[in-house]
């Protein structure tokens, strides 16, 4: 158990739909990452937070957004959602900023839009 | 563009033997690489990591080596045992502190 918990754990949902994906990171943590993983792509990394703050944008689509509230939990918004947003989605967290720090991983929350 | 590179998508080791997975990278901007190892239905767990002013870094059964000038690091394993069934991921930071992982390898150990 990495510390890092997500919710839902799974979330079917139409095309066209919003959802928000919820992240708790490790106690302590201030530092929280999103990734999406699809069947044919590696771990992609889509936005980091540090301390409630963006702190670091990778490729992450205008129809998606995040923010890190002030207990430091972080939710991941994703809107009109197409069929190619089917994918494991993973939330880390890390003590202060990555490069050199571990990320702690939670367990992803797999979404299926249909 | 893929900035990390995890060519061997699959990898078969007879228990007891050696394990290497590879890594490539393109960025020569990158000064610290991390592998995670993954089982289904769990997220990431962190491996082991080396940092671009070492060519090695060693825990355990597990050592990494890094060549900045081929850009290549690999993961040994040695000896494989069955719980290291998994996949593998390699990832990859600098400073803007994006890390960049790469599509994986799936090790199968045989018994």
């Amino acid at each position: 158990d990495s510390g890092v918990t997500q919710t839902p754990k799974h979330l079917i949902t139409a095309t066209g739909q919003r959802v928000t994906l919820r992240c708790s990171p490790r106690s302590g943590d201030l530092s929280v990452y999103w990734y999406q993983q699809s069947l044919d792509q590696g771990l992609q990394f889509l936005i980091q937070y540090y301390n409630g703050e963006e702190r670091a944008k990778g490729n992450i689509l205008e129809r998606f957004s995040a923010q890190q509230f002030p207990d430091l939990h972080s939710e991941l918004n994703l809107s009109s959602l197409e069929l190619g947003d089917s994918a494991l989605y993973f939330c880390a967290s890390s003590p202060f900023l990555a490069g050199e720090e571990t990320q702690y991983f939670g367990p992803g929350t797999r979404l299926l839009v249909l | 563009d893929q900035q990390v590179k995890q060519n061997s998508p699959s990898l078969s080791v007879q228990e007891g033997r050696i394990s290497i997975l590879n890594c490539d990278y393109t960025n020569s901007m990158f000064d610290y690489f991390l592998w995670y190892k993954k089982y289904p239905a769990e997220g990431p767990t962190f491996l082991i990591s080396i940092s671009s002013i070492k060519d090695k870094n060693e825990d355990g059964r597990f050592t990494v080596f890094l060549n900045k000038s081929a850009k290549h690091l690999s993961l040994h394993i040695v000896p494989s045992q069955p719980g290291d069934s998994a996949v593998y991921f390699c990832a990859a930071s600098g400073r803007d502190d994006k890390i960049i992982f790469g599509k994986g390898t799936r090790l199968h150990i045989l018994p």
